[in-house]
């Protein structure tokens, strides 16, 4: 199994750019996370979807994010503009459904700087 | 509300000698706990995890963890620690079937030393 996959692994851009997220996930599962950790906030959940729809995006933190999951196997997470702030690293997860007990498979990360 | 608090921030020991990472959790009925371990520049992978079976519940790297109901708390222990073993440790609790009640708790950093 490839696990789930994200891209870009690093990304540097300019302040006021837009930056797009990908992310691939488990083959059959259900449900898509995406986090955001940084070292003053730790891991915050942004938005999960079940069956490739939004159910809970009260962690977004403002406009200027949003995410789609067109199919069941491609989610985006997009930032725009982006602001220095945003910088952090960015996990997709996906885990088989969202049922109690069942376990969330991460990614390696997208590690966004912005300047 | 559920919550879920790991009580040291960094735990420090030798090559060779046990290991505890402490996780204690709040919640009104039985969760589901889960410790995932992050290495530098990886994302989160699963050590174990708990879903109201047996209590003690082994996971890879010869951790394992112990639920304890009375004390509310989910302890991860190893006898002896690997230099491989240094990393960030996350505890979390599952509470509801909604993705959105999962808490993270704030980590802890393992450092051993040679």
């Amino acid at each position: 199994d490839a696990g789930v996959i994200q891209s870009p692994r690093h990304e540097v851009t300019e302040m006021g750019q837009e930056v797009t997220l990908r992310c691939k996930p488990i083959s059959g599962h259900n449900s898509l996370f995406w986090y955001r950790q940084t070292m003053m906030r730790g891991l915050e959940l942004l938005i999960y979807f079940n069956n490739n729809v939004p159910i809970d995006d009260s962690g977004m933190p403002e406009d200027r994010f949003s995410a789609k999951m067109p199919n069941a196997s491609f989610s985006t997470l997009k930032i725009q503009p982006s602001e220095p702030r945003d910088s952090a690293v960015y996990f997709c997860a996906s885990s088989p459904s969202h049922g109690l007990g069942n376990t969330i498979y991460f990614g390696e990360g997208s590690w966004l700087t912005v300047v | 509300a559920q919550s879920v608090t790991q009580l040291d921030s960094h735990v420090s020991v030798s090559e060779g000698t046990p290991v505890l990472l402490r996780c204690n959790y709040s919640s009104s009925y039985s969760p589901s706990l889960f410790w995932y371990v992050q290495h530098p520049n990886k994302g989160l992978q699963l050590l174990l995890k708990y879903t109201s079976a047996a209590t003690l519940v082994k996971g890879i790297n010869g951790f394992e963890a112990e639920f304890k109901k009375s004390e509310t708390s989910f302890h991860l222990t190893k006898p002896s620690a690997h230099m491989s073993d240094a990393a960030e440790y996350f505890c979390v609790v599952s509470l509801y079937s909604s993705a959105s009640k999962i808490i993270f708790g704030s980590g802890t950093r393992l450092s051993i030393r040679p």
